[in-house]
């Protein structure tokens, strides 16, 4: 089966712009999550969606960070404005309900 | 709230040597108890798990025994290869829900040389 995609891959911006990074999770899984792995450290959640509604999103700075999933599938992250301190890779996750999930190769945010 | 703990890296073997990266973890409730790895380039992959006291997950020759008494996750693989060469990161499951957020340590970067 394929994989969870993500794209773009890598992405540079300045700080206060704006950036978005998209997912797509592996067919007929409803769970998706994102997280933000800083260099050096381990990956933290931000958000986990169950099909299009919203699980937790306790860790998600929800000043400049937004999340959506429409129609349960494709999901995107936008962040607006960035921050120096936003460099980091965000990385997407799906499962199915009940199961342990996979990982996309993750978007590389450089933020200068 | 949870957390993970594990040694930091990098830890530099020659090929064939044994290996531990050593995992401690802090958690309510009965969590589950992961190892993933990341090799560079690529995305995170689940390596192994463990769901419940005692349990030992197994991969690729990699072993993790779940004790519940020390709170420990350790690493082990008898003789690694220079392919062994990642990034290993241990994580939990808070109350062992598949389907729940992972809590993850901060990685242990591992270099095998020939």
């Amino acid at each position: 089966e394929a994989g969870v995609a993500q794209s773009p891959r890598y992405k540079i911006i300045e700080k206060r712009q704006s950036v978005a990074f998209w997912c797509n999770p592996i067919s007929g899984h409803a769970t998706l999550y994102w997280y933000q792995q800083i260099l050096g450290q381990g990956p933290k959640l931000l958000i986990q969606f169950q099909n299009n509604g919203v699980v937790d999103d306790s860790q998600l700075p929800k000043d400049r960070f937004s999340a959506e999933r429409l129609k349960g599938v494709d999901s995107t992250l936008k962040i607006q404005p960035a921050k120096l301190e936003d460099s980091a890779v965000y990385l997407c996750a799906s499962s199915l309900a009940g199961r342990w999930g996979s990982f996309g190769q993750g978007t590389r945010l450089t933020v200068v | 709230g949870d957390s993970v703990t594990q040694m930091e890296g990098p830890v530099t073997l020659s090929e064939e040597a044994f290996l531990t990266i050593n995992c401690t973890y802090t958690a309510t409730g009965y969590p589950s108890l992961f190892w993933y790895v990341q090799y560079p380039g690529e995305g995170l992959q689940l390596l192994l798990k463990a769901t419940k006291a005692d349990d030992k997950g197994s991969n690729k020759g990699f072993e993790a025994t779940y004790r519940k008494e020390t709170t420990s996750f350790h690493l082990e693989k008898g003789s690694v290869q220079v392919s062994d060469s990642a990034v290993y990161f241990c994580a939990l499951s808070e109350n062992g829900y598949a389907g729940n957020m992972l809590t993850f340590g901060g990685g242990t970067r591992l270099m095998v040389k020939p």
